[in-house]
């Protein structure tokens, strides 16, 4: 079945450990995006692609980063994790007609230590 | 400014009964507005979509009504089952290929 998957489903790092989130589809959408989701709040959006193109929301900040190098592969790049960053970062795509539905993975738990 | 909320947290249901959860959004421009289904450990699932050019719209046991004129969004969900038991997420469109999540409610049904 066409999908979004995430990897790791967990991941565990260091203060000031650089990591990777990954992230890929196989519906071959256009769009692709990164939020990120503390526990019970809404998810928060950090940054999307359309195609090749990089758009970064002003309140994310410069520790995070963002690749994709294909349609199917977008990673997540955290430079600096602080404690603060421990929270479920959630990849999702849509199609590139606008107003559309997002399909999500389910998604990384990523904890700081 | 741009904002898509919640009026309540936790709602609670017996099984069998209608839910109803409601989202408040203070944007008019939004023209694309999605209700999101989430379960403990898991992404969130689309449930149902209205565009702005309707006020209702049904699926299999869950309706979508919009009201634009005081920007309100709700969900039912019709017989609301065990399985209804997860954190429902409003969203809407923001500008092309962008969409905002409102806080979200915890639906719990109870048996």
């Amino acid at each position: 079945d066409a999908m979004v998957i995430q990897n790791p489903r967990y991941q565990v790092t260091q203060f000031g450990k650089p990591v990777t989130l990954s992230c890929s589809q196989t519906l071959n959408h256009n769009v692709m995006y990164w939020y990120q989701q503390k526990s019970s709040q809404a998810p928060k959006l950090l940054f999307h692609y359309y195609d090749k193109d990089f758009n970064n929301e002003a309140d994310t900040p410069d520790n995070f980063q963002s690749r994709r190098p294909n349609t199917s592969f977008c990673f997540l790049d955290i430079r600096s994790p602080g404690l603060g960053d421990a929270a479920m970062y959630l990849c999702a795509t849509s199609t590139m007609g606008g107003g559309e539905k997002l399909f999500f993975g389910s998604g990384t738990q990523l904890s700081v230590l | 400014g741009e904002n898509v909320g919640l009026h309540l947290p936790t709602l609670s249901v017996q099984e069998g009964d209608n839910s109803i959860i409601n989202c408040a959004y203070s944007n008019s421009a939004s023209d694309y507005f999605i209700w999101y289904k989430q379960e403990s450990g898991k992404g969130p699932q689309f449930i149902i979509d209205i565009r702005s050019n309707m006020d209702k719209r049904q699926g299999q046991r869950v309706t979508v009504l919009l009201n634009k004129t005081v920007k309100h969004l709700s969900l039912q969900i019709a017989a609301t089952q065990p399985g209804d038991s997860a954190v429902y997420f409003c969203s809407r469109s923001s500008g092309t290929y962008k969409y905002i999540f409102g806080t979200g409610t915890r639906l719990k049904v109870l048996a």
